[in-house]
């Protein structure tokens, strides 16, 4: 069957350290994986997206691995802050359904002051 | 710029009513919009796409005649929940697709039904 889990359903770091969040995904042929943020009651806010063929994307603090050897994608918050608690969804498109977007089941981060 | 607004942003009625939903995309023209409900701790499932101009499609297990969707712009969609039931509260969102496959998503919308 096909699944995308997301390594922790919640995960406390200090401030100032690096959050690393894990999205596995079974039996998808991916063409696009995305991370977004959600905070309580608000929908999803797009982050980043990365491509089948990109191994690793770049944003300010935010960094995305994507091995579809592994097929996992690493998410990345360096120099974490409190104001990056919220929970983290991983979401792809595969090569069929173009338009569509699977989500996994998210992590909630709490970054500790 | 990408901004979706959803409207109402919270609804309670009572069972047996139907209740409309509307998404916009507010500063680009949307050709594709989806619909998703996401229940507590779940994660978002896809209900529906919805293209302008013609027939929503609805994924596995969705009721068409129960939620009906109509895509009569570039930037408006709407969602009903007709003859809503305590199982269909819910945080329904929304999302506008613009370029490659980004998708930008609304706010959501609580809907309580009683």
């Amino acid at each position: 069957s096909q699944k995308i889990e997301q390594n922790s359903e919640a995960l406390n770091i200090q401030e100032g350290k690096t959050a690393t969040l894990t999205c596995n995904y079974t039996n998808y042929s991916p063409a696009y994986l995305q991370w977004y943020r959600q905070d309580p009651g608000r929908g999803p806010v797009f982050l980043l997206l990365i491509r089948e063929n990109e191994k690793e994307k770049r944003k300010e603090r935010l960094k995305v691995t994507f091995d579809t050897t592994l097929k996992q994608s690493l998410f990345h918050i360096t120099a974490s802050q409190p104001a990056d608690s919220a929970t983290y969804l991983c979401a792809l498109t595969t090569l069929t359904g173009a338009n569509n977007l699977f989500f996994g089941t998210g992590t909630r981060l709490t970054v500790i002051p | 710029g990408a901004v979706v607004s959803q409207h109402p942003s919270w609804v309670i009625c009572k069972s047996g009513t139907s209740v409309k939903i509307e998404c916009r995309s507010l500063d680009f023209q949307a050709t594709t919009m989806f619909w998703y409900r996401q229940f507590p701790k779940q994660s978002l499932m896809l209900m529906a796409t919805s293209n302008e101009g013609s027939k929503a499609t609805y994924e596995q297990g969705v009721e068409k005649d129960k939620f009906l969707i109509n895509h009569a712009s570039l930037t408006l969609s709407t969602l009903t929940v007709t003859s809503a039931h305590p199982e269909d509260s819910s945080f329904y969102i929304c999302s506008a697709k613009r370029v490659f496959n980004e998708q930008f998503f609304g706010p959501g919308t609580r809907l309580t039904v009683l």
